[in-house]
């Protein structure tokens, strides 16, 4: 199994107030993803990012922001959450870009509810 | 734009049944096709994938064919198990115009196999 972990895995939180999901892997790969998974939708991107203080949007980046200050971590963090963003996030990680055949691996995934 | 479209679920079997489970993609130039599966409380594995068009990816059972001419990249398993059940994801990568190794994911078909 890829060394990718997620924290927390569980989070319960309130409208309004901030919260940081962080990914971490040692496995030393350029590219990290995050995604939300909701029923209907499959996953979606939210942000990735392809080196250090390299990251760039996905197609619901809205409402989410990420900071990589080191290849090992990649850090999801919500301003002002909403119950919109009532999701199970996963993080994935790829050593090089998926569309040369490269793998993209995922992690166990934090559930997050906003009240 | 490159999205995909997989059979809806549920899909519902007995043990040693003859599994198929549909995918198309609408995708210009030459995407990279992927086949994720998701047991329950865990994150995403691959269980296989195709690159390059007439490919086969195989896997514990399971293959797919990579077929341009009709967009299509359906999963087939000869004999289910029960510990087959899961959801499964048809995901692409690689489609021109698509963010640097993003994967673009069905909605995923959840699949019960009762023995």
């Amino acid at each position: 199994d890829a060394g990718i972990t997620q924290s927390p895995r569980h989070k319960v939180t309130e409208t309004g107030t901030p919260v940081t999901l962080r990914c971490h892997q040692t496995e030393n790969h350029r590219y990290m993803y995050w995604y939300r998974q909701d029923p209907g939708h499959g996953l979606r991107l939210i942000h990735y990012s392809y080196g250090v203080k390299d990251t760039d949007k996905g197609e619901v980046s809205d409402g989410y922001s990420v900071s990589r200050s080191k290849t090992e971590d990649f850090l999801l963090t919500l301003e002002s959450a909403t119950s919109s963003q009532t999701s199970v996030y996963f993080c994935a990680i790829s050593q090089a870009q998926t569309d040369r055949g490269y793998e993209q691996y995922f992690g166990p995934g934090t559930r997050l509810t906003v009240t | 734009g490159n999205s995909v479209t997989q059979m809806e679920g549920p899909v519902t079997l007995s043990e040693e049944a003859f599994l198929t489970i549909n995918c198309t993609y609408t995708a210009t130039g030459y995407p990279s096709l992927f086949w994720y599966v998701q047991y329950p409380g865990e994150g995403l594995q691959l269980l296989l994938k195709a690159t390059k068009a007439d490919d086969k990816g195989s896997n514990k059972g399971f293959e797919a064919t990579y077929r341009k001419e009709t967009t299509s990249f359906h999963l087939e398993k000869g004999s289910v198990q029960v510990s087959d059940s899961a959801v499964y994801f048809c995901a692409l990568t690689g489609g021109r115009g698509s963010t640097l190794g993003r994967l673009y994911f069905g909605r995923g078909t959840q699949l019960t196999v009762w023995p």
